[in-house]
């Protein structure tokens, strides 16, 4: 079965600065690799997602990072703000390609 | 557009009933899930179904039961409550499970005493 091991569990950064999140998996279906955006009281949303056949996807403030060999793909927030406080997973396709895993989530709170 | 209804919102069971979790999406998609949520430990797939008739197991199936008669609806059922499955509990659908993007429902909140 997939492992998605997902760090920090927790981070706490100020606001204008970077948010790195990193997520390292096993083994995929190589399809793509997302990450979801959680508030309380909601649902996850997914936030932005990257392809295996790239290295990098750039959406606004939010870049996600992909190292194919080392299996490992990170989520880079630049000029973090208060509302970004939320919890961010990562997740991975299993190798049957029947479902994705997620990692264990990691609560980001940005400070005024 | 109301996209993926859950009901209830909040639910307390006492330890041995059953209930049904209600999941409902108006988007046609075909794939379709049910995840619990537990602090520390992400979201875990329950069941899962690639379309009406077709239903499989995911990571942590036992205790829960499942089926798609319809393509908008996948209700879960908790077969006999016990209060290891004090969790939120969403459900998911998307076009298919190559396509990221996967729209989840608000979550219901379950606690069983």
């Amino acid at each position: 079965q997939q492992q998605v091991k997902q760090s920090p569990q927790s981070l706490i950064v100020q606001k204008g600065g970077i948010s790195i999140i990193n997520c390292a998996y096993e083994n995929t279906a190589f399809d793509y690799f997302p990450w979801y955006q959680q508030f309380p009281g909601k649902g996850p949303a997914l936030l932005i997602a990257i392809r295996p056949d790239v290295s990098e996807k750039k959406e606004g403030r939010f870049t996600i990072s992909f190292n194919k060999s080392a299996k490992q793909f990170s989520l880079h927030i630049m000029d973090s703000q208060p509302g970004d406080s939320a919890t961010y997973f990562c997740a991975a396709p299993e190798t049957s390609g029947s479902r994705l895993t997620f990692g264990e989530g990691t609560q980001l709170t940005v400070n005024p | 557009n109301a996209g993926v209804t859950q009901t209830p919102k909040f639910q307390v069971l006492k330890t041995g009933q059953s209930m049904t979790l209600q999941c409902a999406q108006d988007m046609n998609h075909e794939y379709m899930s049910w995840y619990r949520q537990d602090p520390g430990m992400g979201l875990r797939l329950i069941h899962y179904s690639v379309g009406a008739g077709i239903t499989d197991q995911g990571e942590v199936p036992n205790g829960y039961n499942v089926s798609r008669s319809t393509t908008e609806d996948f209700p879960l059922r908790l077969l006999s409550a016990a209060p290891s499955q004090t969790s939120v509990y969403f459900c998911a659908s998307s076009y298919g499970l190559r396509i990221p993007e996967a729209f989840f429902g608000q979550g219901t909140r379950l606690t069983v005493v």
